[in-house]
Formats: structure tokens, sequence, C-alpha cells
């Protein structure tokens, strides 16, 4: 079945880096996603890896991906104030519709 | 480039009225697009896929005739609540593919059902 699941919050410093998990259950994953979404706004999708490699880095950004364990991560280094939000991980099973997680609300404090 | 507009951006009317909801691709052109229901604090549900010049797909459990989809051309998808009740209130969202593998987002409508 089809089920994508984050922890709910995560709180950091501003400057640390943060982690934000991200299990799934379908291994015919193709692409997984992390879109990040401010209040009252729709999805930004922030950087997405093809199920075959294990991580990307953009910027910023890391995505690591354990596909034996289904598991997904997304680091944001040098956190900032302005990445408070939610971020939700999603995966593609075709190439078109996706599967969307809980969400985690990312919460920085200075 | 890649962006995905919506119309109108927050919407109130009675219980009763039917709502048009715009989706536009403004740079890019979508053959599918689709939508979006997000309750607070909650994730997004996938209500259907749009696919133009032909029917909508919906999920399980989503009315057809209740949430009408239209994708005329190639840059704009409709949806139009009909009948709105205040369970309609929600945050709908739509998306566009804009290649194989990257999937955009417009900014939301806020529908509140009075």
């Amino acid at each position: 079945g089809e089920d994508v699941e984050q922890s709910l919050f995560l709180s950091v410093r501003e400057g640390d880096s943060s982690v934000i998990n991200c299990t799934y259950t379908d291994s015919s994953s193709t692409y997984l996603y992390w879109y990040k979404q401010e209040p009252g706004a729709g999805l930004q999708l922030l950087t997405y890896i093809f199920s075959n490699m294990d991580m990307k880095q953009d910027q910023r950004l890391t995505v690591l991906l354990n596909k034996k364990d289904k598991h997904l991560s997304l680091r944001i280094a040098d956190t900032q104030t302005g990445d408070s939000a939610i971020y939700f991980c999603a995966e593609s099973i075709r190439t078109d519709k996706l599967i969307f997680g809980t969400g985690t609300r990312l919460q920085v404090f200075p | 480039g890649a962006v995905v507009s919506q119309h109108p951006s927050w919407v109130i009317c009675k219980s009763g009225t039917s709502v048009k909801i715009e989706c536009r691709s403004l740079d890019f052109q979508a053959t599918t697009m689709f939508w979006y229901r997000q309750f607070p604090k909650q994730s997004l549900m996938l209500m259907a896929t749009s696919n133009e010049g032909s029917k909508a797909t919906y999920e399980q459990g989503v009315e057809k005739d209740k949430f009408l989809i239209n994708h005329a051309s190639l840059t704009l998808s409709t949806l139009t609540v009909t009948s709105a009740h205040p369970e309609d209130s929600s945050f709908y969202i739509c998306s566009a593919i804009a290649s194989a593998y990257e999937q955009y987002f417009g900014p939301g409508t806020r529908l509140t059902v009075t």
C-alpha cells in the first residue's frame, strides 16, 4: 500500500542543521520529493531524488535516500528563520501521481 | 519558470451556490493538472487528475458531480464546487506537470462556505 510518514514537529536553533525524516512503504517509487509550504501558501518544490540515487546536494539542502529501509531525509544546513515552514515529502509511483507525507512543521528560533 | 497561478486566492460564498476556481500554468503547457484539498494542519489529499481534452479522473470517495473539473486548454484547468456546503470549506491547491519529474503547485484558494 501507499503510506508516507513524517514526524510532526522539529525545532532547531538558527544556524544549526535541521534533519527532517520520512519513511515510505511502496518500493516501486520512482521519484521522491521534498516540498516546502509556508502559512497560507501553496507548495514550493525544493528538490527531488531519483530512486536509484543515494544522495543529492543542492546548496544548503542534502537529500539522503536509503532505499533498503525506505527512508528519506532532508538536511538543511545553517538553518535560518526563513526556513520555518511545513515540509512535505512525497513519492511518485508513476511519473505523475504524488503521495504526500503528513508534513513536518519546522520551527527555527534565534 | 514553471509558475502556476490560481484564481481567486480566497472566496466566501453562501451555502447552495457554486464556486469556480481557476488554475493556470503561466510559462509552460500542462497536459496534466491535479486538484488537491488540504484541511487545516493536514496533508494534501488528491481529489482528481485533470487531463486536457478528456474527462478528469477522480480519486475514490470524491464526488465527480460535486467537484466539476474542466481542462479546456493546455494552460487552464477549472474546478467548480457545485451547491457548496460548509463542509466544503477548505484550501484547494492545484498543480501542473512541467516535465516528467517536476510537479509545480499553485498558491492555493481558500474557500469558505457560510
